[in-house]
């Protein structure tokens, strides 16, 4: 299996520009988890999804991070206007919910808004 | 709700001596433990799970981590560590009931000095 699969691997932006971050999970996976992380806070988790539907958002940080999940192998993670503060490495995880409690993560997505 | 408390922000070590690195957590209910970790420029990779059974988990690499219930500890030991075990290694709980996500504690600089 191929693993998690995240991209791009590296975003550099402007402040203000859309940034959209994308992961596939591994196929048969049903849960879908991205995080967020830097030196000051952490690993926090943003968003997860249990077969396609957002269960709790409550980690996304204000109004301007967005997440969907069209179907059971693709899930992005918009940032509209995207702000320096906003600079991290950003993860996706996947596991099969029910079955399976550990979570599978993929590379990471290091996003830096200048 | 859980919690996990990783008592060492850094810790060196030279080549070849022994390393334990502590975790805590907090939960009213019973829980599922894990240990990963993350390479530089790198996702997180599952090292050990405790989810039932002989309270001593091995994992990849050597490692291997005693859950121990009075105390709410589940630390991570390795007999002899190696210049290649340089990472940041995070403890992970969830309840054992749900299928809620991991909590990750803040994680734990290991340095090898060679």
């Amino acid at each position: 299996d191929a693993g998690v699969i995240q991209s791009p691997r590296h975003e550099v932006t402007e402040m203000g520009q859309e940034v959209t971050l994308r992961c596939k999970p591994i196929s048969g996976h049903n849960s879908l988890f991205w995080y967020r992380q830097t030196m000051m806070r952490g690993l926090e988790l943003l968003i997860y999804f249990n077969n396609n539907v957002p269960i709790d958002d409550s980690g996304m940080p204000e109004d301007r991070f967005s997440a969907k999940m069209p179907n059971a192998s693709f899930s992005t993670l918009k940032i509209q206007p995207s702000e320096p503060r906003d600079s991290a490495v950003y993860f996706c995880a996947s596991r099969i919910q029910g079955i399976s409690h550990e979570q599978y993560f993929g590379p990471g997505t290091r996003l830096t808004v200048t | 709700a859980q919690s996990v408390t990783q008592l060492d922000s850094q810790v060196p070590v030279f080549e070849e001596a022994p390393v334990e690195l502590r975790c805590n957590y907090s939960s009213s209910v019973s829980v599922y433990l894990f240990w990963y970790v993350q390479y530089p420029n790198q996702g997180l990779q599952l090292l050990l799970k405790y989810l039932s059974g002989s309270t001593l988990v091995k994992g990849i690499n050597g490692f291997e981590a005693e859950f121990n219930k009075s105390q709410t500890s589940f630390h991570l030991r390795k007999p002899s560590v190696h210049i290649s075990d340089t990472a940041e290694y995070f403890c992970a709980v969830t309840p054992g009931s749900g299928n809620t996500p991991l909590v990750f504690g803040k994680g734990t600089r290991l340095s090898v000095i060679a």
